[in-house]
Formats: C-alpha cells, structure tokens, sequence
C-alpha cells in the first residue's frame, strides 16, 4: 500500500530536549516535505526537499532541521524545542513533474512542549 | 505571501443539499488542488486543476478555475455527513516551482443528517 508513516503520531517532551519525528514514504517521490498545522494559521511549510541530500528551508524553518540521507526518509529535528513548537506536524512527499504534483501526506504528529 | 484564502470559513448544510467552497490566491499558478482534511488527520488530496483548465469533475466534485480572477470554487453535490471535514486549496507559484505548494487556512464543512 502506497503510503507516508510518521513517527512517533503523539509526543509529549520538555523544553530544550532534542527529539527526532521520522517521515518514510513508499513511493520513490522525489519531493518530500514537512508541514506544521496551527489553529486559524493553517499549514505552513518548514522544509522540504527535492531529493537525495538536497533541502532548502520553507516559510517557518527556524528551529527545525531536516535531512535526506535515503530517498524515502525525510526525519524532523528540533534540537531544543521551545513551547511555540507545540503543533500538529505533516509529512508529505510527491513527484517532481508539475501536473502530477499531487502531494500524499502522514498521518501527522502532534507534538507538545512544555 | 502566495496563501490562498478559503470562503466561507465555515458552512453547515443539510444531507442532500450541495456545499460550494471558494479560492483565492494571489499570484500566477501552475496547478490548483484541493485537499479534505478529516479532524486531526494527514491530507488527502481530491482533485487537481490546471490553470489552462477551467473546470473539471471527480465523482460528486467539481473544481472551476478563473486564472483572471485568481480564484477558484469546489462544488460537492448531494453532500453526505461523510462529508464533513475541513477542505483547502493548494496552489503552486510558478516563481518558486511546480511542487511548493500554499494552502489556506480551510473551510469547515459540516454536513447534518
């Protein structure tokens, strides 16, 4: 089944302690990308990728890293979370091709920081 | 910012009855999408539209495109209360690329059996 896994879907942690949420997808995209969803804010994008070891910072990166070793994984890393990093996150990934850009997205991730 | 904006905000309707839900985007595109969302849950795409289209049909979706007016409507007809969830659009701009997409903030779709 064609598919993007997000782990862990519920995380709970104290600020300032490093945590990973990991992003896999089947599908042999090309693109991946990571989104976080806030009440009345909607989706905005942190990172996202193109491909194997090339990413580039999407509209909120700051706090956040990424990196695409694999083509199917595409981990998020908050090296010290602050409270304001408190959201529902998305992994999504597509095709490159314009017109067949249709993104899949993983169940998502909610995180809180205390 | 290239978000599109989704109107209403929120609608409720009747079982049976048609919900239509509004775009607007700001900037010139290469495709615009739709997206439901069920509570708390990931994305799931619906339908894509060129901006060389201007309308297309999925099932009981049916998507119109005015790249003139920079907006869009999804049209769900004979609604069912699976149908309640929230709905967003997603463009690309054609400065950044074909796969960055923009969504909106969503329209709340409640549908009452």
């Amino acid at each position: 089944e064609a598919q993007v896994t997000q782990n862990p879907r519920y995380l709970i942690t104290v600020t300032g302690k490093k945590l990973t949420v990991t992003c896999s997808q089947n599908m042999n995209h090309e693109y991946m990308s990571w989104y976080r969803q806030d009440p009345g804010l909607g989706l905005r994008q942190i990172y996202y990728s193109m491909n194997v070891e090339v990413t580039d910072k999407g509209d909120v990166p700051e706090g956040y890293k990424v990196s695409r070793k694999e083509k199917r994984n595409f981990p998020l890393i908050l090296e010290s979370p602050s409270p304001n990093q408190t959201s529902l996150y998305f992994c999504a990934s597509s095709l490159l091709a314009s017109g067949r850009n249709e993104q899949y997205f993983g169940p998502g991730t909610r995180l809180t920081v205390t | 910012s290239q978000q599109g904006e989704e109107d209403p905000q929120a609608l409720s309707i009747q079982e049976g009855e048609n919900a239509t839900m509004n775009c607007s985007y700001k900037t010139s595109i290469n495709n615009l999408q739709w997206y439901r969302q069920n509570s708390g849950r990931g994305l799931v795409h619906l339908i894509l539209i060129r901006s060389n289209e201007r309308e297309k049909h999925s099932g009981r979706l049916r998507v119109t495109l005015d790249t003139s007016k920079k907006s869009s409507s999804l049209l769900i007809t004979a609604s069912r209360a699976a149908d309640t969830a929230s709905y967003f659009c997603a463009t690309d701009g054609k400065q950044t690329g074909a796969n960055n997409l923009f969504f909106g903030t969503g329209t709340r779709l409640t549908v009452i059996p």
